[in-house]
């Protein structure tokens, strides 16, 4: 069964701390994909890494992807308030010009003032 | 600016109803996909469509139907016959070529079903 699996599914933690979400995925795609989604809210794409060893950083967010291990991992730096939402990867399952993605189950970060 | 509109925002709807949930683009995308979201689970794909008059069953499409009439279009119809409708819907594109696979995926804003 393809499957991707987030963990930890829940996070809750104090501003100024770093923490790592890590994704891995059972698909042999060398495609991975950050989604945020906020409350109630739909889903705005963070990061697409695109091979083996990519890296993206945006601001306090980090994401890397090492397909030899099937990981991505999302690194918080110094969390503030605002990153308070539930992030989700997700992987690619592609094949004649099919799009597919796997979702993983989502990771609710909590960041307490 | 080009996106993505779904409407209703909002649909109460009693069991038994059928009920169509709209999906608008206008990025001049190829491929469209519907999703449904349960409360505190990932995405789950109901059907997708890669061009105009085809369209596909993703993983959960029993009780679910769509059509692509128009590449700008693409309505999802829930049916009395989904067994447990109640969730958040969301509809999503990409320009639908392998080199799509270098996009994320466009969402639109969703829209709430609320089955009793």
């Amino acid at each position: 069964e393809l499957k991707v699996e987030q963990n930890p599914l829940f996070l809750s933690m104090q501003e100024e701390k770093n923490y790592t979400i890590y994704c891995n995925y059972s698909t042999t795609s060398d495609r991975l994909y950050w989604y945020r989604q906020d409350p109630g809210k739909s889903l705005e794409s963070l990061f697409v890494l695109l091979s083996n060893g990519a890296v993206k950083q945006e601001g306090r967010l980090m994401a890397s992807l090492d397909t030899k291990a099937r990981l991505s991992t999302l690194h918080i730096t110094a969390a503030v308030h605002d990153l308070s939402a539930t992030y989700f990867c997700a992987s690619l399952l592609a094949g004649d010009s099919n799009y597919q993605l796997i979702w993983g189950a989502g990771t609710k970060l909590i960041i307490k003032p | 600016d080009g996106g993505i509109t779904q409407s209703p925002k909002y649909l109460f709807r009693k069991e038994g109803q059928n009920v169509t949930l709209s999906c608008e683009q206008n990025l001049n995308h190829d491929a469209m996909y519907w999703y449904r979201q349960d409360p505190g689970q990932g995405l789950r794909l109901i059907y997708y469509s890669q061009i105009v008059n085809d369209f596909q069953k993703g993983d959960i499409a029993e009780g679910y139907s769509v059509s692509r009439e128009k590449k700008e279009s693409f309505p999802l119809t829930v049916t009395s016959a989904q067994k447990n409708p109640t969730a958040f819907y969301l509809c999503a594109s990409t320009p639908g070529h392998p080199s799509s696979y270098n996009s994320p995926l466009h969402f639109g804003n969703g829209t709430r079903l609320t089955v009793t």
